[in-house]
This record gives structure tokens, C-alpha cells and sequence, in this order.
């Protein structure tokens, strides 16, 4: 079957600095893209979205970059702060048998952000 | 609003046991979910449920029962316990094919 992968299992950079999340899929049927953080010893937070329809979008110091032709999904954090040190999740909504979705998640990387 | 919330926090089990996972949204959501989560192998969905009184298999069924009895609860249930099923159990819920909010997980551990 298809499935969502992680290029960098772990990234560290230095605070302030701007940090790009790299994330390749496999299944051009798929419309939707989730990037999720997830904290030590806590839930998936849902960070932004971006729909096949879409190349980029903007959040609150966050921007997704959507590239179907080589299947590739970015997220870029600016001025990347202590509290942003997480897990990072990529995940696509794919559908799956008739009119039902699935959500496929990479397995993570792990941004670390150094004072 | 609470968002997500799972109950218990933490649980150890010894094998053989039987326990129940309580997932509660209070978003009005159609879809929930249960998923595992271990080292190195992401999440993987166990079984989810598309409305109240209907649930379906995802990935990682086996060992596990579920229900949806009301719309704002999923049950997860374990009916004898394996060490295998060691892990951190997420639940998740959403609007139709839109983003899903998680839980802050229970952590299991089965001796």
C-alpha cells in the first residue's frame, strides 16, 4: 500500500532560526495534508492543513508548501522557539474503499531547538 | 470546551485482564477513532466509527473490541490482555473527512 514518509527522522536547529519539515507521499489520489506537533507525553495538536487544490498556506509563524508534482510536502516554522521543540507528523487524507477517507501518518520527526 | 478526553491516564494490567478505554468529545463530532502508538511504528488506526451505533476495523483490529453507543463516546475494549498490547492509545474524532483533534492518550502497560 501507499504511505506518507519523513526525508530527516530528526532535526535540530538554533533558536530564532527558521526550520523547514520535509515529508514525501506516495498517492497522487490523496486531497488533503495535516501537519500535526506532538509534545512529549501529550496528544497530536493539530498545526495546519493544506488541500490538494492548494500550493501554500499561512498560519501564525507556520506555512505549509504543497509540490504534487514530486509529491512533496514541506513545513516551514519562522523564528523557531524552545516551546516549538516536538514530534512533527505529516499525514494524508486519502480515500480508501468507495466514499470512506483514511488518514495515513508519517512516523515523525523530531525538531529540536537549541537555546 | 473540553475537546477530546480520554479516561484513564495510565492503566497497568497483568495478561489475561480486561479493561475499557473511555473517549469522550464534546465537539459534535460523526467520526472518532482509536489508535496506538509505539516506537518507531507511528499511529495506527484499530477501529473507528463513522456515526453512533456503527463502528468499522482499521489497520490493527485484533484483540480489541469497540462501541458507540452515544455520539460523543467511543469505548475501547480489551478483553484479555497481551503484552503486545503495551503502547499509548490515542483517541481522535472530526467532522466528515476534516482534520482530527486528539486525546492526550492512555498510556497501557500489560505485564
Amino acid at each position: 500500500g501507499e504511505s506518507v514518509g519523513l526525508h530527516l527522522p530528526t532535526l535540530s536547529v538554533q533558536e530564532g532560526d527558521n526550520s523547514i519539515i520535509n515529508c514525501a507521499y506516495s498517492n497522487s489520489a490523496s486531497d488533503y495534508f495535516i501537519w500535526y506537533k506532538q509534545e512529549s507525553g501529550k496528544g497530536p495538536q493539530f498545526i495546519i492543513d493544506i488541500r490538494s487544490n492548494m500550493d501554500k498556506r499561512q498560519g501564525q509563524r507556520v506555512t505549509v508548501l504543497l509540490n504534487k508534482t514530486v509529491k512533496h510536502l514541506s513545513l516551514q516554522i519562522a523564528a523557531t522557539q524552545p516551546g516549538d521543540s516536538a514530534v512533527y507528523f505529516c499525514a494524508e487524507n486519502e480515500l480508501s474503499g468507495g466514499s470512506n477517507y483514511k488518514l495515513t501518518f508519517g512516523k515523525g520527526t523530531l525538531l529540536t531547538v537549541n537555546p | 470546551n473540553a475537546g477530546v478526553t480520554q479516561t484513564p491516564k495510565f492503566r497497568v494490567l497483568k495478561t489475561g485482564q480486561s479493561m475499557t478505554l473511555l473517549c469522550a468529545q464534546d465537539m459534535n463530532h460523526e467520526y472518532m477513532y482509536w489508535y496506538r502508538q509505539d516506537p518507531g511504528m507511528g499511529l495506527r488506526l484499530i477501529h473507528y466509527s463513522v456515526g453512533e451505533g456503527t463502528t468499522a476495523k482499521g489497520e490493527v483490529p485484533d484483540g480489541y473490541n469497540v462501541s458507540r453507543l452515544k455520539k460523543q463516546n467511543f469505548l475501547l475494549g480489551l478483553e484479555s490482555a497481551a503484552p503486545s498490547q503495551t503502547s499509548v492509545y490515542f483517541c481522535a474524532s472530526s467532522s466528515a473527512h476534516q482534520t482530527q483533534y486528539f486525546g492526550p492518550g492512555t498510556r497501557l502497560t500489560v505485564l
